[in-house]
């Protein structure tokens, strides 16, 4: 089956600095991933959606410049947190637009659980 | 305005019984409707989907009914065993994109 990775699965920084998080298709090529973040007990925000050499689309109230994402290959993409400030505590998960036999969908990554201290 | 909603964020059932996890869509143009199960600091995992052209769709223990008149759908999951216990999206899909709008999300407790 389609498997998404992402790196890191838990990152813990200081207020100011900037965290990258990569998102992996494995096993098949994606021309479209998605980026998701969850508050506690809350649904999943989509946050943007990722297309392979082109700017990223932006869900409205989401900050481009501060949510950077870059989708340079068809099995790569990343999100960087810039100025993180603890306010940007979540967890995000990124999600692949791929098929897996009679399936052609989203695949989910495990999450990346951000903490900023 | 959310266009999907669970509007039962949490369900209690003892083991064996049947789970019934609800779902309510206001959008006309959603064609394609999935549940997704997560466990926590873990990504969605996939659980059984329907389309918008059937009204049932059963995949082992797990059942999701669609009514379209009504912009509604359920996930029975029958018998219901303890390492079912988790939170339950649904996500719906409509015709024009692959973008999937979530719902709220109900947590699933299955007692032994």
């Amino acid at each position: 089956g389609a498997v998404v990775s992402q790196h890191p699965s838990r990152v813990i920084c200081k207020s100011g600095t900037s965290v990258k998080i990569e998102c992996r298709s494995l096993d098949f090529q994606a021309t479209t991933m998605f980026w998701y973040r969850q508050f506690p007990k809350k649904s999943l925000m989509l946050m943007a959606t990722s297309n392979e050499g082109s700017k990223a689309t932006y869900e409205q109230g989401v900050e481009k410049d501060k949510f950077l994402i870059n989708h340079a290959s068809l099995t790569l993409s990343t999100l960087t947190v810039t100025s993180a400030h603890p306010e940007d505590s979540s967890f995000y998960i990124c999600s692949a637009f791929g098929t897996s036999g009679y399936r052609n969908e989203q695949f989910f990554g495990p999450g990346t659980r951000l903490t900023v201290l | 305005d959310q266009q999907v909603k669970q509007n039962s964020p949490s369900l209690s059932v003892q083991e064996g019984r049947i789970s019934i996890l609800n779902c309510d869509y206001t959008n006309s143009m959603f064609d394609y409707f999935l549940w997704y199960k997560k466990y926590p600091a873990e990504g969605p995992t996939f659980l059984i989907s329907i389309s918008s052209i059937k009204d049932k769709n059963e995949d082992g223990r797990f059942t999701v009914f669609l009514n379209k008149s009504a912009k509604h759908l359920s996930l029975h999951i029958v018998p219901s065993q303890p390492g079912d216990s988790a939170v339950y999206f649904c996500a719906a899909r409509n015709n024009a994109g692959n973008m999937l709008t979530f719902g709220g999300g109900t947590r699933l407790m299955v007692k032994p």
